[in-house]
Protein backbone atom coordinates (compact mmCIF):
# COMPACT_ATOMS: atom_id res chain seq x y z
CA UNK A 1 0.00 0.00 0.00
CA UNK A 2 1.26 3.36 -1.08
CA UNK A 3 0.90 5.39 1.95
CA UNK A 4 0.49 9.83 1.45
CA UNK A 5 2.13 12.04 3.89
CA UNK A 6 1.01 15.59 4.12
CA UNK A 7 2.31 18.32 5.20
CA UNK A 8 1.80 20.77 7.08
CA UNK A 9 -0.98 19.37 9.47
CA UNK A 10 -2.19 23.26 9.41
CA UNK A 11 -1.03 26.19 7.54
CA UNK A 12 -2.34 29.84 9.24
CA UNK A 13 -1.97 32.25 6.79
CA UNK A 14 -4.11 35.61 5.80
CA UNK A 15 -5.99 36.22 2.67
CA UNK A 16 -4.21 37.08 -0.42
CA UNK A 17 -0.81 35.14 1.15
CA UNK A 18 0.28 31.97 -1.07
CA UNK A 19 -0.29 28.82 -0.25
CA UNK A 20 1.98 25.58 -0.70
CA UNK A 21 0.72 22.00 0.37
CA UNK A 22 2.87 18.81 0.19
CA UNK A 23 2.28 15.48 -0.57
CA UNK A 24 5.03 12.68 -0.45
CA UNK A 25 4.10 9.05 -1.47
CA UNK A 26 5.97 5.98 0.32
CA UNK A 27 6.74 4.73 -3.40
CA UNK A 28 6.56 6.31 -6.92
CA UNK A 29 2.82 7.29 -7.90
CA UNK A 30 2.07 7.37 -11.50
CA UNK A 31 1.20 11.30 -12.38
CA UNK A 32 -2.24 10.47 -13.99
CA UNK A 33 -3.31 8.77 -10.82
CA UNK A 34 -2.48 11.46 -8.02
CA UNK A 35 -5.35 14.03 -7.31
CA UNK A 36 -6.16 17.01 -4.81
CA UNK A 37 -9.51 17.45 -2.85
CA UNK A 38 -11.34 20.37 -1.02
CA UNK A 39 -13.32 20.06 1.72
CA UNK A 40 -15.34 22.23 3.81
CA UNK A 41 -16.91 21.84 7.38
CA UNK A 42 -20.22 19.23 7.01
CA UNK A 43 -19.91 19.10 3.03
CA UNK A 44 -18.63 16.56 1.00
CA UNK A 45 -14.69 16.69 -0.70
CA UNK A 46 -14.77 18.56 -3.80
CA UNK A 47 -12.63 17.24 -6.71
CA UNK A 48 -10.26 20.19 -7.37
CA UNK A 49 -7.07 18.36 -9.47
CA UNK A 50 -6.42 15.54 -11.45
CA UNK A 51 -3.41 14.05 -13.19
CA UNK A 52 -1.33 16.11 -10.82
CA UNK A 53 -1.79 19.08 -12.72
CA UNK A 54 -5.33 19.06 -14.48
CA UNK A 55 -7.81 21.37 -12.47
CA UNK A 56 -11.58 20.12 -12.31
CA UNK A 57 -14.31 22.00 -13.74
CA UNK A 58 -14.84 25.15 -12.17
CA UNK A 59 -11.83 25.69 -10.60
CA UNK A 60 -10.10 28.79 -10.49
CA UNK A 61 -6.65 28.91 -12.08
CA UNK A 62 -5.24 30.13 -8.93
CA UNK A 63 -5.06 26.13 -7.89
CA UNK A 64 -1.79 24.56 -9.27
CA UNK A 65 -0.63 21.17 -8.98
CA UNK A 66 2.56 20.05 -9.77
CA UNK A 67 4.90 17.02 -8.61
CA UNK A 68 6.38 13.59 -9.97
CA UNK A 69 7.29 10.32 -8.37
CA UNK A 70 6.91 10.39 -4.95
CA UNK A 71 6.92 14.71 -4.40
CA UNK A 72 3.58 16.52 -5.22
CA UNK A 73 2.69 20.19 -4.17
CA UNK A 74 -1.11 21.97 -4.45
CA UNK A 75 -0.54 25.68 -4.52
CA UNK A 76 -2.91 28.03 -4.01
CA UNK A 77 -1.28 31.48 -5.49
CA UNK A 78 -3.61 33.68 -3.62
CA UNK A 79 -5.77 32.79 -1.46
CA UNK A 80 -9.62 34.07 -1.19
CA UNK A 81 -11.85 33.76 1.56
CA UNK A 82 -13.38 30.57 0.32
CA UNK A 83 -10.71 28.76 0.50
CA UNK A 84 -9.92 28.02 4.38
CA UNK A 85 -10.58 24.14 3.99
CA UNK A 86 -8.82 21.23 4.64
CA UNK A 87 -7.14 19.27 1.43
CA UNK A 88 -6.37 16.01 0.54
CA UNK A 89 -4.79 14.17 -1.77
CA UNK A 90 -5.63 10.65 -3.47
CA UNK A 91 -3.21 8.28 -5.30
CA UNK A 92 -4.79 5.19 -7.22
CA UNK A 93 -1.87 2.31 -8.01
CA UNK A 94 -2.53 -1.58 -8.47
CA UNK A 95 -6.51 -0.89 -7.51
CA UNK A 96 -5.91 0.41 -4.38
CA UNK A 97 -6.95 3.94 -3.57
CA UNK A 98 -5.35 5.97 -0.25
CA UNK A 99 -5.88 9.72 0.86
CA UNK A 100 -3.36 11.84 2.77
CA UNK A 101 -3.97 12.65 6.05
CA UNK A 102 -5.04 16.38 5.15
CA UNK A 103 -3.69 20.01 5.29
CA UNK A 104 -6.20 21.99 6.99
CA UNK A 105 -5.69 25.63 5.46
CA UNK A 106 -7.00 28.21 8.41
CA UNK A 107 -6.91 31.92 8.52
CA UNK B 1 -26.44 16.50 -14.10
CA UNK B 2 -25.26 13.42 -12.43
CA UNK B 3 -26.14 13.22 -9.10
CA UNK B 4 -25.46 10.39 -5.61
CA UNK B 5 -27.37 10.10 -2.62
CA UNK B 6 -26.42 7.86 0.24
CA UNK B 7 -29.40 6.05 2.08
CA UNK B 8 -29.20 3.56 5.02
CA UNK B 9 -30.01 3.30 8.81
CA UNK B 10 -28.46 5.70 10.76
CA UNK B 11 -27.99 3.73 13.58
CA UNK B 12 -26.40 0.09 13.57
CA UNK B 13 -25.92 -2.47 17.06
CA UNK B 14 -22.49 -3.27 17.51
CA UNK B 15 -21.67 -6.74 15.94
CA UNK B 16 -24.41 -6.04 13.12
CA UNK B 17 -24.27 -5.52 9.42
CA UNK B 18 -24.09 -1.81 8.46
CA UNK B 19 -25.75 -1.85 4.95
CA UNK B 20 -25.93 1.60 2.83
CA UNK B 21 -27.38 2.10 -1.05
CA UNK B 22 -26.16 4.44 -3.01
CA UNK B 23 -28.79 6.03 -6.13
CA UNK B 24 -27.10 7.22 -9.14
CA UNK B 25 -28.89 9.81 -11.55
CA UNK B 26 -28.08 11.05 -14.91
CA UNK B 27 -25.41 8.31 -15.45
CA UNK B 28 -25.71 4.64 -15.63
CA UNK B 29 -23.75 2.47 -13.04
CA UNK B 30 -22.79 0.19 -16.21
CA UNK B 31 -21.21 2.61 -17.98
CA UNK B 32 -17.41 1.47 -18.61
CA UNK B 33 -15.67 4.74 -17.62
CA UNK B 34 -16.51 4.97 -13.65
CA UNK B 35 -15.86 2.89 -10.43
CA UNK B 36 -18.17 3.29 -7.97
CA UNK B 37 -16.61 4.28 -4.33
CA UNK B 38 -17.33 4.15 -1.11
CA UNK B 39 -15.24 6.38 1.09
CA UNK B 40 -15.55 7.28 4.92
CA UNK B 41 -14.82 9.67 7.06
CA UNK B 42 -14.56 9.39 11.11
CA UNK B 43 -15.86 12.54 13.29
CA UNK B 44 -12.53 14.85 12.67
CA UNK B 45 -10.58 12.77 10.79
CA UNK B 46 -9.33 12.36 7.61
CA UNK B 47 -11.21 10.47 4.61
CA UNK B 48 -10.37 6.45 4.08
CA UNK B 49 -11.44 4.87 1.12
CA UNK B 50 -13.38 1.55 1.67
CA UNK B 51 -13.90 0.06 -2.08
CA UNK B 52 -15.39 0.03 -5.57
CA UNK B 53 -16.99 -1.88 -8.08
CA UNK B 54 -17.08 -1.28 -11.82
CA UNK B 55 -19.06 -2.28 -14.29
CA UNK B 56 -18.43 -5.27 -14.99
CA UNK B 57 -19.19 -6.10 -11.04
CA UNK B 58 -15.32 -6.51 -10.76
CA UNK B 59 -14.42 -5.09 -6.82
CA UNK B 60 -11.31 -4.13 -5.04
CA UNK B 61 -11.60 -3.75 -0.90
CA UNK B 62 -9.28 -1.85 1.51
CA UNK B 63 -7.47 -4.81 3.04
CA UNK B 64 -7.38 -2.79 6.23
CA UNK B 65 -10.81 -4.19 6.66
CA UNK B 66 -10.35 -7.20 6.75
CA UNK B 67 -12.77 -8.92 4.18
CA UNK B 68 -15.89 -7.71 6.21
CA UNK B 69 -17.01 -5.55 3.12
CA UNK B 70 -18.71 -6.25 0.30
CA UNK B 71 -19.54 -3.55 -2.83
CA UNK B 72 -21.98 -4.64 -5.26
CA UNK B 73 -24.28 -2.99 -7.94
CA UNK B 74 -27.57 -3.35 -9.40
CA UNK B 75 -28.25 -2.13 -12.90
CA UNK B 76 -31.68 -2.17 -12.91
CA UNK B 77 -32.34 0.11 -10.28
CA UNK B 78 -29.21 1.74 -11.18
CA UNK B 79 -27.89 1.78 -7.51
CA UNK B 80 -24.98 0.35 -6.01
CA UNK B 81 -24.02 -0.82 -2.43
CA UNK B 82 -22.04 -1.10 0.40
CA UNK B 83 -22.24 -3.83 3.33
CA UNK B 84 -20.02 -4.27 6.26
CA UNK B 85 -19.92 -6.87 8.64
CA UNK B 86 -19.57 -7.40 12.67
CA UNK B 87 -19.12 -3.42 12.90
CA UNK B 88 -17.86 -1.93 15.88
CA UNK B 89 -17.71 1.58 17.09
CA UNK B 90 -14.74 2.36 14.72
CA UNK B 91 -16.97 2.09 12.21
CA UNK B 92 -18.76 5.36 13.12
CA UNK B 93 -17.96 7.93 10.35
CA UNK B 94 -20.20 9.38 7.48
CA UNK B 95 -19.72 7.61 4.67
CA UNK B 96 -19.86 8.93 1.20
CA UNK B 97 -20.34 7.53 -1.91
CA UNK B 98 -18.26 8.97 -5.09
CA UNK B 99 -18.37 8.23 -9.01
CA UNK B 100 -14.31 7.50 -9.83
CA UNK B 101 -13.52 8.65 -12.97
CA UNK B 102 -11.05 6.61 -15.47
CA UNK B 103 -10.89 9.40 -17.20
CA UNK B 104 -9.85 12.16 -14.86
CA UNK B 105 -8.15 9.39 -12.34
CA UNK B 106 -10.07 11.21 -9.72
CA UNK B 107 -13.52 11.12 -7.50
CA UNK B 108 -15.36 13.97 -9.00
CA UNK B 109 -18.98 13.30 -7.92
CA UNK B 110 -20.23 12.65 -4.54
CA UNK B 111 -23.05 12.20 -2.91
CA UNK B 112 -23.48 14.61 0.62
CA UNK B 113 -22.69 11.59 2.58
CA UNK B 114 -24.66 10.10 5.73
CA UNK B 115 -23.76 9.28 9.24
CA UNK B 116 -23.66 6.08 10.46
CA UNK B 117 -23.49 5.37 14.20
CA UNK B 118 -22.51 2.11 15.52
CA UNK B 119 -23.71 2.16 19.38
CA UNK B 120 -25.91 -0.49 21.07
Amino acid sequence: EIVLTQSPDTLSLSPGERATLSCRASQSVMSHYLAWYQQKPGQAPRLLISGTSSRATGIPDRFRGRGSGTDFTLTISSLEPEDFAVYYCQQYSSAQVTFGGGTKVEI
Amino acid sequence: QVQLQESGPGLVKPSQTLSLTCTVSGVSVSSGTYYWTWVRQPAGKGLEWIGRVSDSGSTSYNPSLKGRVTISEDTSTNQFSLRVTSVTAADTAVYYCARYSLFYYGMDVWGQGTTVTVSS
